[in-house]
């Protein structure tokens, strides 16, 4: 299955300040996603990050607090913008490959734990 | 839409005693299911899934699952815990909504306490 790196691993932010998350995959894969894990919580999905079109957004989610990129099959960004204590969360990047069928469970990076003071 | 019910916040088990985990569902039709583990401060490993076919299903780590249709539930079991199996567990359902859009929902997840 495939390997994903994502960073930062952790940061400490101001609220009102952007942060940038990097999510690299070490193959092509078809589908990216990312969630957010509240803490103590359960994961929620964000989007489904698309190569060439815009991401699609979960109900809750929009795309002017949380852009998303993704240039190619095997990289995707995704920004927190305009921090409040409120987005303090884990934020995890999953790809998977194929279709539903074939697809043997997404795999997740090791998340980005953000606080924002 | 689909969802996933895991009725135990926190589960504590003596380190070489069994372990059963449950994990109930609600959709459709036939749901693919996922169980991952999640360690303190790292992403979700997957453990087992269950697409088709045989209802009993085999993991990584000593894991099994068995899915059971008329129940809508798909139990983690382990018949021996180990202190390193301290963590938290998540059961998943994949399903399309809206026609080709194909996604993981989560339950709350599970929180295993292994005492020696």
């Amino acid at each position: 299955s495939a390997v994903i790196s994502q960073k930062p691993s952790r940061d400490i932010c101001q609220r009102g300040t952007s942060l940038t998350i990097q999510c690299q995959v070490d193959s092509q894969v078809t589908m990216m996603f990312w969630y957010r894990q509240q803490p103590g919580q359960s994961l929620t999905l964000i989007a489904t990050a698309n190569q060439g079109s815009e991401a699609t957004y979960e109900s809750g989610f929009v795309i002017d607090k949380f852009p998303i990129s993704r240039p190619n099959l095997t990289f995707s960004t995704l920004t927190v913008s305009n921090m409040s204590p409120e987005d303090s969360s884990i934020y995890l990047c999953s790809a998977g490959t194929g279709t539903a069928v074939n697809n043997y469970g997404y795999t997740f990076g090791s998340g980005t734990r953000l606080t924002v003071v | 839409a689909q969802s996933v019910t895991q009725p135990d916040i926190h589960i504590t088990v003596s380190e070489g005693a069994s372990l059963e985990l449950r994990c109930n569902y609600s959709y459709g039709a036939t749901p693919y299911l996922f169980w991952y583990v999640q360690s303190p401060g790292q992403g979700l490993q997957l453990l087992l899934k269950y697409f088709s076919g045989d209802t009993l299903v085999q993991g990584i780590k000593g894991f099994e699952a068995e899915f059971k249709r008329s129940q809508s539930s798909f139990n983690l079991r382990k018949p021996s815990v180990h202190w390193s199996d301290a963590a938290e567990y998540f059961c998943a359902v994949g399903a399309w909504s809206g026609g080709s859009n194909y996604k993981l929902t989560f339950g709350k997840g599970t929180l295993l306490t292994v005492n020696p």
